[in-house]
């Protein structure tokens, strides 16, 4: 099963919108990653959230984290064509030196010009 | 900035042949993972290291090994390789355990069987 569920699974947006999508996962963590992924290409890490922060900012970025619900959220502000991409989420087991990190779904986002 | 590479880039082989797919991680970086992420789907963690040694283990098949040496570079090996095995296949490293850290992935290998 997954560890991190997303919704939407897709999201259609005209330039200069606003993206929002959320990440749901299972068992505690330390902390949350939210990656992007072009098509067929590599995963770039975009904000590291831990686990006793509530919102992080990064340019147009904005992240945050509610561990009472296991869910976060990840804001696109000012949405640019080059924003296309799939979204994914991902946590760490909250077991102390972990080694691994559980990917959510992802969110396919596209951005109309 | 150094970041993770890995090699080949592409990769086709056939049935049952053998695959071997390396990663250098970022310098410095002692912990190691190996994700593989088919069409469509989200990347699945198979195997890490740490300090040389496997740390934690995911739904890595018995036909693949993987291994780090003492440089921290890895390998993933894949034996009797089978259709379904065709993926992007995904290294990231680590200083240390993710429990303190992020981890930086690679561009992947995209390996395809025929």
């Amino acid at each position: 099963s997954q560890q991190g569920e997303e919704d939407p699974q897709a999201l259609s947006i005209q330039e200069g919108e606003n993206a929002t999508m959320n990440c749901s996962y299972k068992t505690s963590i330390n902390n949350l990653q939210w990656y992007r992924q072009n098509s067929g290409r590599g995963l770039v890490h975009l904000i590291l959230i831990r686990s006793n922060e509530r919102e992080k900012h990064s340019g147009r970025l904005r992240v945050t984290l509610d561990t009472s619900k296991k869910s976060s959220s990840l804001l696109i502000t000012a949405s640019r064509a080059a924003d296309t991409a799939s979204y994914f989420c991902a946590t760490d087991a909250t077991t102390s030196g972990t080694y691994k990190y559980i990917f959510g779904t992802g969110t396919r986002l596209k951005v109309l010009a | 900035a150094a970041g993770v590479i890995q090699s080949p880039r592409h990769l086709i082989k056939e049935k049952r042949e053998t695959a071997t797919l390396k990663c250098y991680p970022i310098p410095r970086h002692d912990t190691v993972y190996w994700y593989q992420q088919g069409p469509g789907q989200d990347p699945q963690f198979l195997i890490s290291f740490y300090e040389k040694m496997q740390s934690d283990k995911g739904s890595i098949p018995d036909r693949f090994s993987a291994q780090q040496f003492s440089d921290y570079h890895s390998e993933l090996n894949m034996s009797s390789l089978e259709l379904g095995d065709s993926a992007l296949y995904f290294c990231a490293s680590s200083l240390g355990p993710l429990s303190y850290t992020e981890a930086f992935f690679g561009q992947g290998t995209r390996l395809t069987v025929v």
